[in-house]
């Protein structure tokens, strides 16, 4: 059974501060990874996707991935109360090109 | 990213009736897939729709309940079938990959009352 696996939550962190979101995943053979970020009542919007192992930035947000630990992290920093949602990570397997997902990480960013 | 356009965006149907999502695409895609949110909960994929074959049903779903149709590569419908409260959710189709990662269309919620 091929599982991705994320800390529900609720993470809670002050803004300004770097908000750190991980995941784990099961199948070894999983090439590529998703995050996105849903807000309540609305559809998930992709945030950043990663396949090689390193870091990988876009403006406050840094993916991280290390396959030898079979985690992935996603870093906010400079969190803003807009951060506040839930945070989807996804993996993709190979040819298989549908999606294994967490359960969600509920963010929530305070004033 | 490719746009998708979901249609309807919320319905309330009775029981025993069947409602018919649509997913328009405004460029050709490869891969569509359905998925199910229950409120809180993480996605859960149902199937991933074909051109010119059937839809692939995840454990769990089969063609008679959720009867998928995908006559090109820019189009597909998902009908939940002869519906009872337990059907009430979010359904979403999402595209992808496009290069950039997997795109969703803004989903129905369907309350079956």
């Amino acid at each position: 059974q091929k599982e991705v696996e994320q800390n529900s939550g609720p993470l809670s962190v002050p803004e300004g501060a770097i908000a750190s979101l991980n995941c784990t995943y099961s199948d070894r053979g999983s090439q590529s990874f998703f995050w996105y970020r849903q807000y309540s009542g609305k559809s998930p919007e992709l945030i950043m996707f990663i396949y090689s192992n390193g870091d990988k930035e876009d403006g406050r947000f840094t993916a991280q991935l290390n396959k030898a630990s079979q985690y992935v992290s996603l870093l906010i920093r400079d969190s803003q109360p807009s951060d506040s949602a839930t945070y989807l990570c996804a993996g993709n397997a190979g040819n298989n090109r549908k999606l294994i997902w967490g359960l969600g990480t509920s963010l929530a960013v305070n004033p | 990213s490719a746009v998708i356009s979901q249609k309807p965006s919320r319905d309330i149907c009775q029981r025993g009736t069947s409602l018919t999502i649509q997913c328009q695409v405004d460029s050709q895609v490869t891969m569509m897939f359905w998925y199910r949110q229950q409120p809180g909960q993480s996605l859960t994929l149902i199937a991933t729709a074909n051109q010119g074959s059937e839809a692939t049903y995840e454990s769990g779903f089969v063609i008679d309940k959720f009867p998928i149709s995908r006559p090109n590569l820019t189009f597909s419908t998902l009908t939940v079938s002869n519906m009872s409260p337990e059907d009430s959710s979010i359904y979403l189709c999402s595209v992808g990959p496009e290069g950039y990662g997997y795109t969703f269309g803004s989903g129905t919620r369907l309350t079956v009352v």
